[in-house]
């Protein structure tokens, strides 16, 4: 089975620079994804990655480590409008019939203040 | 591309009652899924199709929860005898059919039950 830790809030300052960690333990890991989730909203794609290092794209990057089972996403220039939730989902073999499935962690609620 | 279509938007039934909501998933996207999301947690996987095929289901899931994607191209997810637990935001997404194709999600159905 697939086990995503994030941490469950975090709070950061317009302007500023924030990192949200992600966890993980899967089988036949194929991929890690970044979401965002604003209240009431629809899960929108961020980032993908497959490969160790780092993807950019724009005021969000994201990092992965797969021997460590790691991955961070780095927003910067942090705006009021990223007041969001972000949530960690890695492709990992479903036990049943072997398909790949994205397992979502329980998200990170990230408070952007003035 | 006119996005992940979802309806009802919302609905509230009594216990014990069946419900059916329906998906329209991107055209071109063979990859179809249902998660169930609760306030505060990420979104929870229930079932799988490529194409008509329903290859993964939710060892969570009862057997009140059957799931059909009859041409490849819609699909229709009913509960049966309601009970309070179900109550959820009922998201599905849709991918094309390559691993590292993000998944587009709709916009959900809150189910609430009396």
């Amino acid at each position: 089975g697939q086990n995503i830790d994030q941490p469950t809030e975090m709070t950061a300052t317009e302007g500023a620079i924030v990192q949200i960690n992600c966890t993980y333990q899967t089988s036949g890991f194929n991929g890690l994804f970044w979401y965002q989730q604003h209240a009431g909203e629809a899960p929108t794609f961020l980032s993908y990655n497959v490969l160790d290092g780092l993807e950019e794209k724009g005021r969000f990057s994201s990092f992965l480590s797969r021997s460590k089972g790691y991955s961070y996403l780095l927003l910067k220039e942090l705006q009021m409008k990223d007041s969001a939730s972000y949530l960690c989902a890695v492709r990992g073999m479903h036990a049943s019939g072997g398909s790949y499935i994205p397992t979502f962690g329980r998200g990170t609620s990230l408070i952007v203040h003035p | 591309d006119t996005g992940v279509s979802q309806n009802p938007r919302h609905k509230i039934t009594k216990r014990g009652q069946n419900v059916t909501f329906r998906c329209d998933p991107i055209s071109e996207h063979n990859r179809l899924y249902w998660y169930r999301q609760t306030l505060g947690q990420g979104p929870e996987f229930l079932t799988y199709f490529q194409n008509e095929a329903q290859l993964e289901k939710s060892r969570l899931l009862s057997d009140r929860f059957s799931a059909e994607r009859p041409k490849g191209s819609f699909s229709t997810l009913e509960i049966q005898r309601t009970e309070q637990g179900d109550s959820a935001m009922y998201l599905c997404a849709s991918s094309r059919g390559t691993g590292n194709q993000p998944q587009h999600f709709g916009d959900g159905t809150r189910l609430s039950i009396l």
